[in-house]
């Protein structure tokens, strides 16, 4: 089974500068989050997603960061414009239920992100 | 959402075997326990989840008292490939993966 797959894997901006970032969960996996997790911290929920609707976003910084999540499928996570605290590993999980515990949780191995 | 606390870091030597225990005084009746393993450039994995007494896979075992006020996450013969961070995460059975909370974790370093 494939797994969660991420891109890029590594990203430097300028501060200012607008970012993308693509998720692609396990095949058939409705429900996906994006977290984000800054060196030397526990990832942090940043938004999740129940097919292509948002069920929580509330730590979600709305000046600057937006998801999409088209057809209940791929995902993309953006940020304009950077700031330098943005600077972190951007990660996308997925599951087959949004209630544990059914089933796990499968995360990606995340995007490196340096705002200069 | 019930606090955890765990210890910053512990050194293993290969083959030994590592016990990491965490606190979550506060636990509520629905909450379960759930252990997250992460390597160095790669996402958290799923290891182990309880509720009570011990729950056993191949990764892992996981005690869990009567209290359920802590838990203790116990890795048989550690080798080198154990080198990680654990994360202690404490939920509801009714709210989603997304409310579960990651600390700062806990620093295993095995070492020959």
């Amino acid at each position: 089974e494939a797994g969660v797959a991420q891109s890029p894997r590594y990203k430097i901006i300028e501060k200012r500068q607008s970012v993308a970032f693509w998720c692609n969960p396990i095949s058939g996996h409705a429900t996906l989050y994006w977290y984000q997790q800054i060196l030397g911290q526990g990832p942090k929920l940043l938004i999740q997603f129940q097919n292509n609707g948002v069920v929580d976003d509330s730590q979600l910084p709305k000046d600057r960061f937006s998801a999409e999540r088209l057809k209940g499928v791929d995902s993309t996570l953006k940020i304009q414009p950077a700031k330098l605290e943005d600077s972190a590993v951007y990660l996308c999980a997925s599951s087959s239920s949004r209630v544990p515990p059914t089933d796990t949780q499968y995360f990606g191995p995340g995007t490196r992100l340096t705002v200069l | 959402l019930a606090k955890t606390t765990q210890p910053i870091s512990m050194d293993s030597y290969e083959g030994q075997e590592v016990n990491i225990t965490c606190s979550h005084n506060n636990i509520a009746t629905n909450d379960y326990i759930t252990w997250y393993q992460q390597f160095p450039s790669q996402g958290p994995r799923f290891i182990i989840q309880g509720y009570k007494t011990k729950v056993t896979n191949e990764v892992a075992s996981l005690f869990i008292p009567a209290d359920r006020k802590s838990s203790t996450l116990s890795l048989p013969r550690v080798s080198l490939s154990d080198t990680a961070v654990y994360y202690c995460l404490v939920g509801d059975l009714r709210d989603s993966w997304g409310k579960l909370q990651f600390g700062a974790g806990t620093q295993v370093v095995v070492t020959p």
